[in-house]
């Protein structure tokens, strides 16, 4: 079974700053995926970046970065330069064989 | 760009109903997959759905509950005998290749209700 830890249920930064949201992940799989998704206050899921398991470089997409640390499971999204658009909820997942782990989220709230 | 649809994007029905959600995947994507989110609670995966038949699915999905893929572009979800706890927001996705090696897209949701 898979399972995914988010340990921050909220999180502030000052608009403009760079902030790491925290993901730690279970697995005995040796191929697997890692997500990450936003989901503002309207509903949607937005996809943010994805990092493979055998990806030895780090997942860069805009502003979004994955910080993976495969030997600790960790995958934490660092977004840089913030901006007021980016408070919502964020989600880590992991997936493999055809079905996805979703952790319990993390709402970012950026301050002007 | 190619998007997931949903629809309806809001039902209410009554405890005891059937219903259909309805998804249109992205056209030249080949793995189909249910998700549902409880108000305030996070994303649960219901099913993947593969080559016309159910790939992976969680404890939540039991007997009430069934995917059909009834021609070249709808995923349905159905759920036979609605239940207050089956109200949640019901999330469509898919992808190209399976998911541990493929990001998947999200449709943009059914808010179900249940009365």
């Amino acid at each position: 079974a898979q399972k995914i830890t988010q340990t921050q249920p909220g999180m502030f930064v000052q608009e403009k700053e760079a902030v790491t949201l925290d993901c730690t992940y279970d697995t005995s799989d040796q191929s697997y995926g890692l997500f990450w998704y936003k989901q503002p206050s309207s509903g949607e899921m937005i996809f943010l970046i994805y990092q493979g398991s055998y990806d030895e470089q780090n997942a860069t997409e805009g502003r979004y970065s994955l910080n993976f640390q495969k030997a600790r499971k960790s995958a934490n999204l660092v977004i840089s330069a913030s901006q007021l658009g980016d408070s919502a909820m964020y989600f880590c997942a992991t997936s493999n064989a055809g079905k996805s782990t979703f952790g319990d989220g993390t709402t970012l709230t950026v301050k002007p | 760009e190619p998007e997931v649809t949903q629809t309806p994007s809001h039902q209410v029905t009554q405890m005891g109903q059937e219903v259909i959600l309805r998804c249109v995947p992205i056209s030249n994507h080949l793995y189909f997959y249910w998700y549902r989110q409880i108000l305030g609670q996070k994303v649960e995966f219901l099913v993947s759905f593969y080559n016309n038949e159910i790939s992976e699915k969680s404890e939540i999905f039991d007997d009430q509950f069934s995917v059909e893929r009834p021609d070249g572009s709808n995923f349905t979800l159905k759920i036979r005998s609605t239940k207050l706890e089956d109200s949640a927001m019901y999330f469509c996705a898919s992808s190209v290749r399976k998911i541990n090696t493929d990001t998947q897209y999200f449709g943009p949701g059914t808010r179900l209700t249940v009365l």
